[in-house]
């Protein structure tokens, strides 16, 4: 069965911090990861990853995925209170349409 | 272009009784994917359609059902309803590529937050 774990669980970091988020994953036939923020409404789409070693990148998140140890990792910058939210980490398999398998989210806190 | 639009946003149901919630995808995408969120077990994939066919289903008892319409909306229903079912329903949209394949990205809707009393 599909797995991912993510950690840490929660973070509670100041303005201007950086921060990097961890989520590891087991998966028949892999196709791609996936990261989304969740506020107090539906997740929203960050990054997908498919290769190992490029990292993707969007104004102050960056994301790079490592396909040989199983693992991912999402950077924050000069993290801003707007950025508190939930961060959740999917893979997909070619196995499963349309089915993602999610972690449990790491909880980001940004205080001023 | 419109988002995914899910109704009701809010449900209160007494237990043993069934709930149907309705999805409408993002136009022109076909697959639909639907997820039961609680703060105890996170984001779980319940089941997914595409082109009115159940294509994939989490592990989730029977009471829980689907469907697909021709026009891609879908709806869940969840019968015989217990405590435990008491969560936020989110339904996702995807395009779908050749050969059926869907795409990487799954964009959600708002939910329909359900308890069950």
């Amino acid at each position: 069965e599909d797995k991912v774990v993510q950690s840490p669980l929660s973070l509670v970091v100041h303005e201007g911090d950086t921060v990097t988020l961890n989520c590891s994953y087991e998966v028949t036939n892999f196709r791609s990861l996936l990261w989304y923020k969740q506020e107090k409404k539906a997740p929203t789409f960050l990054f997908m990853l498919t290769s190992s070693g490029i990292e993707k990148k969007s104004g102050r998140l960056s994301s790079i995925l490592d396909k040989k140890e199983l693992f991912s990792i999402l950077n924050i910058t000069a993290t801003q209170t707007g950025d508190s939210a939930v961060y959740l980490c999917a893979v997909d398999s070619l196995a499963n349409a349309g089915k993602s398998t999610f972690g449990d989210g790491t909880t980001l806190t940004v205080k001023p | 272009k419109a988002g995914v639009t899910q109704t009701p946003r809010y449900l209160i149901k007494t237990r043993g009784q069934q709930v149907t919630l309705s999805c409408s995808p993002i136009s022109g995408h076909r697959s639909v994917s639907w997820y039961q969120q609680t703060p105890g077990q996170g984001l779980q994939f319940l089941f997914e359609y595409f082109s009115e066919t159940q294509r994939n289903k989490g592990n989730f008892p029977g009471r829980f059902s689907g469907r697909q319409f021709s026009n891609s909306r879908s709806e869940m229903n969840v019968s015989t309803l217990e405590l435990g079912d008491s969560a936020l329903y989110l339904c996702a949209s995807s395009l779908v590529l050749g050969l059926g394949v869907s795409s990487y990205e799954q964009y959600f809707g708002p939910g329909t937050r359900l308890t069950v009393t």
